[in-house]
């Protein structure tokens, strides 16, 4: 089973600044199949990201994927307000054990 | 538009049994992969599991976790993905989440609450 680690554990930024996300797996991901969720209390995670770099339906360009073989980043460019949340990777490329990583959770300084 | 609606969860004993379903609308059910994910009390997400499309065998595949004690399975008839669990642990305490496809998940459900406690 792939492990994915996510670093930093919190991230303590501004509105306007850029968040840097990383997720390292354990194994080389298979084919890129890396996503990336925001999520908010109460509510269902959201896809943000999947291919490691392409942008789900209505996803801002301000997040955007990168990364290949085990170690994969999510930008966000400009925080806007909205965007303070729990952020999980995803590999989904070997099966099985589509694992999450335990997650990144970003605050307003 | 595409809806998930979960339900089947509250409370029940250690070692007990529980169904979920996932009702489905607003697309093709049978063409689709439905998998389940669960989250514990301010805990992360953790896959648990999914069920493939008739297309491509109606198979399925399990956390480590699950595997042997949980059964996903399906009726098209009804678009109803449906997640037995047996044998629950306290461990098991969460809110489950079904979604639509197998790899990265675009259509959530709200969720429901599973609380396994004596």
């Amino acid at each position: 089973e792939i492990v994915l680690t996510q670093s930093p554990g919190t991230l303590s930024l501004s509105p306007g600044e850029r968040a840097t996300l990383s997720c390292r797996a354990s194994q080389s991901v298979s084919s890129s199949y890396l996503a990336w969720y925001q999520q908010k209390p109460g509510q269902a995670p959201r896809l943000l990201i999947y291919g490691a770099s392409s942008r789900a339906t209505g996803i801002p360009d301000r997040f955007s994927g990168s990364g290949s073989g085990t170690d994969f980043t999510l930008t966000i460019s400009r925080l806007e307000p909205e965007d303070f949340a729990v952020y999980y990777c995803q590999q989904y490329g070997s099966s099985p054990g589509f694992t999450f990583g335990p997650g990144t959770k970003v605050d307003i300084k | 538009e595409v809806q998930l609606v979960e339900s089947g969860g509250g409370l029940v004993q250690p070692g007990r049994s529980l169904r979920l379903s996932c009702t489905a609308s607003g697309f093709t059910f049978g063409d689709y992969a439905m998998s389940w994910v669960r989250q514990a009390p301010g805990k992360g997400l953790e896959w648990v599991g999914f069920i493939r499309s008739k297309a491509y065998g109606g198979t399925t595949e399990y956390a480590a976790s699950v595997k042997g004690r949980f059964t996903i399975s399906r009726d098209d008839s009804k678009s109803i993905a449906y997640l037995q669990m047996n044998s629950l642990k306290t461990e098991d305490t969460a809110v489950y989440y079904c979604t639509r496809g197998r790899g990265s998940a675009f259509y959530w459900g709200k969720g429901t609450t599973v609380t396994v406690s004596s």
